[in-house]
């Protein structure tokens, strides 16, 4: 693809119900990174997929949140029992390795009512 | 590892210089980066220290010393407005390997 896909855009979801989004990484990127973005709190790192590596959970702020990269490509963060603190947007980006340039995708605005 | 970033908003005037602080703590090599945020654009690299190049007349010089990695510009200029974060990557075996960012700079150019 031309770039990080991420859907939705924009998610409205009730207190307690869970939601899933995902990112489309760039083809042939191994590294994939989730990233919440809030105001006034800057970019929170939430968990890191490397190849076939374990993936780095220690940014996952609850038990609540969890993710999976699925043969190496597409990732899906999902977020269960929803609090209205969690609304943020939720940036997802990929690299070609660790220290390379990171492509992020547009974000998707989650807003729990 | 952690990235401060002490200025969360910078207003100067255009043609003016602009120096956005960055600080980071980590006892190793670090690889760091600025990243920019221009309004309603996707968060996007603009340059990284092992680089050494000018991106839009922007340079950053990475100092072990003081453990900084200030982004500078001798003339700002109304395009440059935008959100700005420093990042950090280290590897660490086993600890967190990834992008740390700061909290990001609002930088505002008044014209």
């Amino acid at each position: 693809g031309a770039g990080v896909s991420q859907s939705p855009s924009n998610k409205v979801t009730e207190k307690g119900k869970d939601v899933e989004l995902r990112c489309d990484p760039i083809s042939g990127h191994t590294a994939l990174y989730w990233y919440r973005q809030s105001l006034g709190q800057g970019l929170e790192f939430l968990i890191y997929f490397q190849g076939n590596s374990a993936p780095d959970k220690s940014g996952l702020p609850s038990d609540r949140f969890s993710a999976e990269r699925t043969g190496g490509s597409v990732s899906t963060l999902t977020i269960q029992r929803t609090q209205q603190e969690d609304s943020a947007v939720y940036l997802c980006a990929s690299s070609l390795a660790r220290a390379r340039e990171a492509f992020f995708g547009q974000g998707t605005r989650l807003t729990v009512v | 590892q952690r990235v401060t970033q002490p200025e969360k908003l910078l207003s100067v005037f255009k043609g003016a210089p602009v120096e956005l602080k960055c600080n980071y703590s980590y006892s190793g090599s670090p690889e760091l980066f600025w990243y920019v945020q221009y309004s309603r654009q996707r968060l996007q690299l603009l340059l990284r220290h092992i680089s050494r190049e000018s991106i839009k007349g922007f340079t950053a010089d990475l100092n072990k010393g003081e453990t900084s990695f200030h982004l500078k510009k001798p003339f700002a200029q109304e395009e440059d407005s935008a959100m700005y974060y420093c990042a950090l990557s280290v590897e660490s075996g086993g600890g967190a390997d990834g992008l740390t960012f700061g909290k990001g700079t609002h930088l505002i150019i008044q014209p």
